[in-house]
């Protein structure tokens, strides 16, 4: 049964840190989505990727966030420096055909 | 243009009867209409979708009813059960686009 995987699963960290969250697709899938859900905003398209090459970060904070696929089993969104803000669930998303399969998500608190 | 619009944010339904979930888009270029069911501290996953070559699929209890000249679609969920209290996410898509467009969610809860 193949999942989209994330880690860490929960990451409590203080405000200033760096925090790389990662994601192991589905082999096979050539789409990678990075999206963040908060009560307030929903769910936020952050950045994708289609064969490893980045088409939309639009939604993403330029100047702390960073999302990059250093090979096809391996997507990272970082955040440095992190702000209490940031404090949220971020999921990541491979996508087959129209399909989109979410992770589990990282639960985020910046303190 | 981009965005989906969805109603009610939340939505209480007693067991057994019908709950109904409604969406709107502007983009007469979006091609395809899926609906996402997201439980507590899961992510979301496909429930059912439609293209607009229809009117209405049905799958189980879960029926997408969808009108291309209002540009409108919708989710009706039959004999509610319990279980079936999730967050739900009507979305929209170009089926030469990778990109889906999330509605804002629905909070439903089934009352046993």
């Amino acid at each position: 049964d193949a999942r989209v995987t994330q880690t860490p699963r929960h990451k409590v960290t203080e405000m200033g840190q760096e925090v790389t969250m990662r994601c192991q697709p589905i082999l096979g899938h050539n789409t990678v989505f990075w999206y963040r859900q908060t009560m307030m905003q929903g769910l936020e398209l952050l950045a994708y990727f289609r064969n490893r090459a980045p088409l939309d970060d639009s939604g993403m904070p330029k100047d702390r966030f960073s999302a990059e696929m250093p090979d096809a089993t391996l997507a990272t969104l970082k955040i440095q420096p992190s702000e209490p803000r940031d404090s949220a669930v971020y999921f990541c998303a491979s996508g087959f055909l129209d399909t989109q399969y979410f992770g589990p998500g990282t639960r985020l608190t910046v303190l | 243009q981009q965005q989906v619009k969805q109603s009610p944010q939340s939505l209480i339904v007693q067991k057994g009867g019908i709950s109904i979930i409604n969406c709107a888009y502007e983009n007469t270029a979006f091609d395809y209409f899926p609906w996402y069911q997201q439980f507590p501290g899961k992510g979301p996953a496909l429930l059912i979708a439609i293209r607009p070559d229809v009117s209405e699929k049905k799958e189980g209890r879960f029926t997408i009813s969808f009108n291309k000249s209002a540009k409108q679609f919708s989710l009706h969920i039959m004999d509610s059960q319990p279980g079936d209290s999730a967050t739900y996410f009507c979305a929209a898509s170009r089926s030469s686009a990778s990109k889906i467009i999330f509605g804002s969610g629905t909070r439903l809860s089934i009352r046993p």
